[in-house]
């Protein structure tokens, strides 16, 4: 299976302050054929499912403020939230899709410093 | 807008087997363009992919509980089911159901998500 390793484990930002996460693969999630990233982010806020921000590594999902970004390729992959707002505190999931079994990073607790 | 809900008993004892049921509104689960999916969630192990149902009924389930799933579709009604065999206390968690675009997919959107318990 592939491991998904996320740093750190949590994280206190201060409000307008940029907020980055990391996200580790155990093997690369870039697949050849198609040079894509097979690698989508999650935000789950407290009593809420996880809410898709990110897939193939860098694409926004629609609605998504801009603030939030992805990047890397291969096995090391970034979120980053340019300017961090009050409603961001979440914890924050990394998931490859490149193999089965999909698999998820253990999260990263974001909250307000 | 597509909306997923699941629905199921909170409690089943060990050694008993979890029946679950996601209710899918705005497609069509026969469409065959989606992978309509089970995962649960655990403070210890934290999100683990079950498994998914596709194409009228072919399946995929994780190797980890595969000797104990089955995923299955009930087109008349729109839904589609997880059934856990053998349950422990290790699979008490909070399953959610969510839709994939595809084998090799993200997954979006997920269902608010019930909490199963395992006890006696």
């Amino acid at each position: 299976d592939f491991v998904m390793t996320q740093s750190p484990d949590s994280l206190a930002v201060s409000l307008g302050e940029r907020a980055t996460i990391d996200c580790k693969s155990s093997q690369s999630v870039l697949y050849s054929s198609n040079n894509k990233n097979y690698l989508a982010w999650y935000q789950q806020k407290p009593g809420q499912p996880p809410k898709l921000l990110i897939y193939w590594a860098s694409t926004r999902e629609s609605g998504v403020p801009d603030r939030f970004s992805g990047s890397g390729s291969g096995t090391d992959f970034t979120l980053t939230i340019s300017s961090l707002q009050a409603e961001d505190v979440a914890v924050y999931y990394c998931q490859q899709y490149y193999s089965s079994p999909h698999t998820f990073g253990q999260g990263t607790r974001l909250e307000i410093k | 807008q597509v909306q997923l809900q699941e629905s199921g008993p909170g409690l089943v004892k060990p050694s008993e087997t979890l029946s679950l049921t996601c209710s899918v509104s705005g497609v069509s689960v026969s469409s065959g363009s989606y992978y309509w999916t089970w995962i649960r969630q655990t403070p210890g192990k934290g999100l683990e992919w079950i498994g998914y149902v596709y194409n009228r009924g072919s399946t995929k389930y994780n190797p980890s509980l595969k000797s104990r799933v089955t995923i299955s579709l009930d087109m008349s009604k729109n839904q589609f089911s997880l059934k856990l065999t053998s349950v422990t206390a290790a699979d008490t968690a909070l399953y959610y159901c969510a839709r994939s675009g595809g084998e090799f997919s993200w997954f979006d959107p997920w269902g608010q998500g019930i909490l199963v318990t395992v006890s006696s």
